[in-house]
């Protein structure tokens, strides 16, 4: 059983184009984020939901839009892409918000290629 | 300005020695790190965690301490193995969030 699944694992695009990645998890977690993690490997927090609420929002190009529809799910959305968004991104979770100390657990991520 | 970090270059080791990654900070007073595993093409992995007020913690293979005067934690794996290849994150707790290292990647030959 997947913990936490992302879709698709890979998104090819031109620039100026929305795209969308889904992100699911079945722990039963109450606390998802998305990651960036660019071509020198650095994973950055982009944003966070406990319990479908927004707690973190790096500063991140509002054209970046994370929506929770429910507790298990956590999508983002992206407006307008241009090249520097391409990069691979995460989603996990963890049952605590992060201040909890707890474990966090990442899904595969998806690998987006603007062109 | 705030930084963590990793050595970049890779470490290379024969297989049955000990690896030693080191996580250095500067700039920021966290409550707990986190070591996690990353392998090519998938996400991190939890291994450790370790609080500020814990000198060391251990699991099974892995040995991780935490100087909050020296601002440093050092992430250790005994009788490694080439299945340990991979890159090694650490993560500190800062401000609500956990920021992370660039990684070091270790290499163990059989």
């Amino acid at each position: 059983d997947t913990a936490v699944s992302q879709t698709p694992k890979y998104l090819v695009t031109q620039m100026g184009n929305d795209k969308s990645i889904k992100c699911e998890q079945n722990l039963g977690h109450d606390t998802m984020y998305w990651y960036k993690q660019d071509s020198k490997k650095f994973l950055k927090i982009m944003f966070s939901y406990n319990n479908k609420e927004l707690i973190i929002n790096e500063t991140v190009p509002n054209r970046f839009s994370p929506k929770s529809p429910d507790k298990a799910h956590l999508n983002l959305h992206i407006n307008s892409l241009e090249l520097g968004d391409s990069a691979v991104y995460f989603c996990a979770s963890s049952q605590d918000p992060p201040g909890g100390g707890g474990t966090q657990y990442f899904g595969p991520g998806t690998r987006l290629t603007v062109l | 300005s705030q930084k963590i970090e990793q050595n970049s270059e890779a470490l290379n080791i024969q297989e049955g020695k000990t690896a030693t990654l080191t996580c250095n900070y500067t700039n920021y007073s966290p409550a707990y790190l986190q070591w996690y595993r990353q392998d090519p093409g998938r996400g991190p992995v939890f291994l450790l965690l370790i609080r500020e007020n814990e000198k060391e913690k251990r699991k099974e293979r892995l040995k991780v301490t935490f100087d909050t005067t020296l601002k440093q934690s050092l992430f250790h794996i005994t009788a490694s193995q080439p299945a340990d290849s991979a890159t090694y994150l650490c993560a500190l707790f800062s401000f609500q969030k956990l920021v992370f290292g660039t990684g070091t990647r270790l290499l163990v030959s059989p």
